[in-house]
């Protein structure tokens, strides 16, 4: 079975960068599925980010698109999220998930970051 | 951005009771090809979300038969037939035909 986890700091300062790793077991991230990562705001909205595909190619939800870098490293089977200058409004709890014809089907934990000074 | 309209934003209910969840999209999820990307998923508390329907009306792996899904073009419905405690959560719908991939504001099913 595909297993998602998270990792990451759950404090970051505003002005900096939010670094996100999930780790995949179970699936090998360059035999096939889309990797996506997902956040939910405090009151339950939930956004999109963006994903990187099993052959290396990115999108991204336009709203971040100057700030977000979603990149791969195939040797430990991870995928990473990097999301520049944050402010407070990116609080938020952070999900990775893997997405087939459009449907994440299998979710990580999720991490919980706060940005404040 | 397509925009999801869900309610009620919440839901009060017993066990054994039906309820329905109203999804309303700000522009048709019908694409060139037919096909209409719209999901639902359950956020049980503490828990990450969980896929309950893909394609409008299609049950996800190990989902109970008492979910279903309905709907076409702008307006669309998550029916569960007789609540279980297990139910409890927030529910989300989801579209994926027009880029960015949107979802709903969410309805929190509670015990009545």
């Amino acid at each position: 079975e595909i297993q998602l986890q998270e990792s990451g700091p759950g404090l970051v300062k505003p002005s900096q960068s939010l670094s996100l790793t999930c780790s995949v077991t179970g699936y090998t991230i360059t035999s096939g599925y889309d990797w996506s990562w997902i956040r939910k705001f405090p009151g339950n909205k939930m956004e999109w980010m963006g994903y990187i595909s099993y052959s290396g190619s990115t999108n991204y939800n336009p709203s971040l698109k100057s700030r977000i870098s979603i990149t791969r490293d195939t040797s430990k089977n991870q995928f990473f999220l990097q999301l520049n200058s944050v402010t407070t409004e990116d609080t938020a709890t952070y999900y990775c998930a893997s997405l087939l014809w459009a449907s994440f089907d299998y979710w990580g934990q999720g991490v919980m970051v706060t940005v404040s000074s | 951005d397509v925009v999801l309209t869900q309610t009620p934003s919440t839901l009060s209910a017993t066990i054994g009771q039906s309820v329905s969840i109203s999804c309303r999209s700000s522009q048709s999820l019908l694409d060139s090809a037919g096909n209409t990307y719209l999901y639902w998923y359950l956020q049980r508390p503490g828990q990450s979300p969980q896929l309950l329907i893909y394609l409008v009306s299609n049950l996800g792996s190990g989902v109970p038969n008492r979910f279903s899904g309905s709907g076409s073009g702008t307006d669309f419905t998550l029916k569960i037939s007789g609540v279980e405690a297990e139910d409890l959560g927030v529910y989300y719908c989801m579209q994926a035909t027009h880029a960015p991939y949107t979802f709903g504001a969410g309805t929190k099913l509670e015990l009545k």
